[in-house]
């Protein structure tokens, strides 16, 4: 699977967007963009994914660049409870194994 | 509701020591895996299943088994832990292996002494 780039932290204020970057440069034709969350040690949360149309659910948008190397996670309005570590992962739907390879991710902290 | 369900939440124990730790899905679900977390290293995949009776090694397999003798329960074995495996675990669950989303269990933190 290629690798992604997070920088390592962002912050935002409650209630604005919060727009998490992702670079995957050496992303392949049939491999996806995934983000999931997790939550101070908690299990990881399934947020949203796409190949590369935008994609919008009710957590989230995910902006694709054309050229797919690089995505945005938006989340519209932020709150306390959106503090967490943000893992871009890029996967194929190829091969036997469905596994996940998580990163460092980007720590979001909302900040009231 | 739909889960993952891991237990114990919290185990202290002695090397050596066999120890199992379960997780049980309600959904159905095909595939099933164990991960591992520690710091600097993130999460790393022990082993998987795609099916009843059907598992494979992940990333870090040395010292853990599994076993998948029904469709909802992969326990993860430890026959003779050691402080090397001291880590925080997660099971995970999803339709197939080729489905989109992936439950996580909500952990299981291991320190062996």
């Amino acid at each position: 699977d290629a690798k992604t780039t997070q920088p390592p932290s962002m912050d935002c204020a409650e209630g604005r967007a919060a727009n998490l970057p992702c670079n995957h440069s050496t992303i392949s034709g049939n491999e996806y963009v995934y983000w999931y969350r997790q939550i101070h040690s908690q299990g990881p949360q399934y947020i949203i994914h796409g190949l590369k149309n935008n994609e919008t659910n009710e957590m989230a948008s995910l902006i694709i660049t054309e050229d797919r190397k690089s995505s945005t996670l938006i989340l519209p309005h932020a709150t306390l409870r959106d503090t967490a570590v943000y893992y871009c992962i890029v996967r194929s739907h190829t091969g036997a194994n469905s596994k996940l390879t998580f990163g460092k991710g980007i720590t979001l902290s909302v900040r009231p | 509701e739909a889960q993952v369900t891991q237990n114990p939440r919290y185990l202290i124990t002695v090397t050596g020591k066999k120890l199992t730790v379960t997780c049980s899905q309600n959904m159905n679900h095909e595939y099933m895996s164990w991960y591992r977390q520690d710091p600097g290293l993130g999460l790393r995949q022990i082993y998987y299943s795609m099916n009843v009776e059907v598992t494979d090694k992940g990333d870090v397999p040395e010292g853990y088994k599994v076993s998948r003798k029904e469709k909802r329960n992969f326990p993860l074995i430890l026959e003779s832990p050691s402080p090397n495996q001291t880590s925080l675990y997660f099971c995970a669950s999803s339709l197939g292996r080729m489905n989109t989303e992936a439950f996580f269990g909500q952990g299981t933190r291991l320190t062996v002494v």
